[in-house]
């Protein structure tokens, strides 16, 4: 089975920093996603991280570590618009690449 | 761009009803995935399709049916609703060359009453 835990809700200020990390205890893992999830609104796809580092994506960055079974999003510079749900999801890849187990969600609450 | 389209977008039900959810894509994808998502849990897999005329169960595949008839669409049925399956489904489709990344449609929200 799976177990993924990430924390329920983080605030920041509008021009900061905020990381959200990501705990998985997983057999036959295969990589790691971050969506993010406006209200009312589809996921959308921001990261993905198969190998041990950091991707970096514009003001969005992920780093994975497969021996620690963790992973944090990075979210600098942070706007208003960045208020939403982030889901952390894992894959066993192969013919369940789309079978994601996903944790609960981090609510990021922006303040002006 | 039409992507992942879901029909219908709301829906209300009453205990012991039947429905049908429609997902189509347009992006020639080989795999296509139900989740259902409720307040505080993650999204969760409740069926699957890797290819036209084939289906799989997820995670929480009880009390509901699929059929992949056409490789554009996925339907998912409910035969006889209870107030349980009251959540927001998501239908989602990735294709082999995508590195798994999924593609949601916009998401549908069913009351059962």
């Amino acid at each position: 089975g799976q177990n993924i835990d990430q924390p329920t809700e983080m605030t920041a200020t509008e021009g900061a920093i905020v990381q959200i990390n990501c705990t998985y205890q997983t057999s036959g893992f295969n990589g790691l996603f971050w969506y993010q999830q406006h209200a009312g609104e589809a996921p959308t796809f921001l990261s993905y991280n198969v190998l041990d580092g950091l991707e970096e994506k514009g003001r969005f960055s992920s780093f994975l570590s497969r021996s620690k079974g963790y992973s944090y999003l990075l979210l600098k510079e942070l706007q208003m618009k960045d208020s939403a749900s982030y889901l952390c999801a894992v894959t066993r890849g192969g013919d369940s690449w789309g079978k994601l187990q996903f944790g609960a969600g981090t609510q990021v609450v922006v303040t002006p | 761009n039409a992507g992942v389209t879901q029909t219908p977008k709301f829906r209300v039900l009453k205990t012991g009803q039947s429905m049908t959810l429609l997902c189509a894509q347009d992006m020639n994808h080989e795999y296509m995935y139900w989740y259902r998502q409720d307040p505080g849990m993650g999204l969760r897999l409740i069926h699957y399709s890797v290819g036209e005329g084939t289906t799989a169960k997820g995670e929480v595949p009880d009390g509901y049916n699929v059929s992949r008839l056409k490789k554009q669409n996925f339907l998912l049925g409910l035969e006889s609703a209870a107030p349980s399956q009251t959540s927001v489904y998501f239908c989602a489709s990735t294709g082999t060359g995508n590195t798994g990344e999924l593609f949601f449609g916009e998401g549908s929200r069913l009351t059962v009453l």
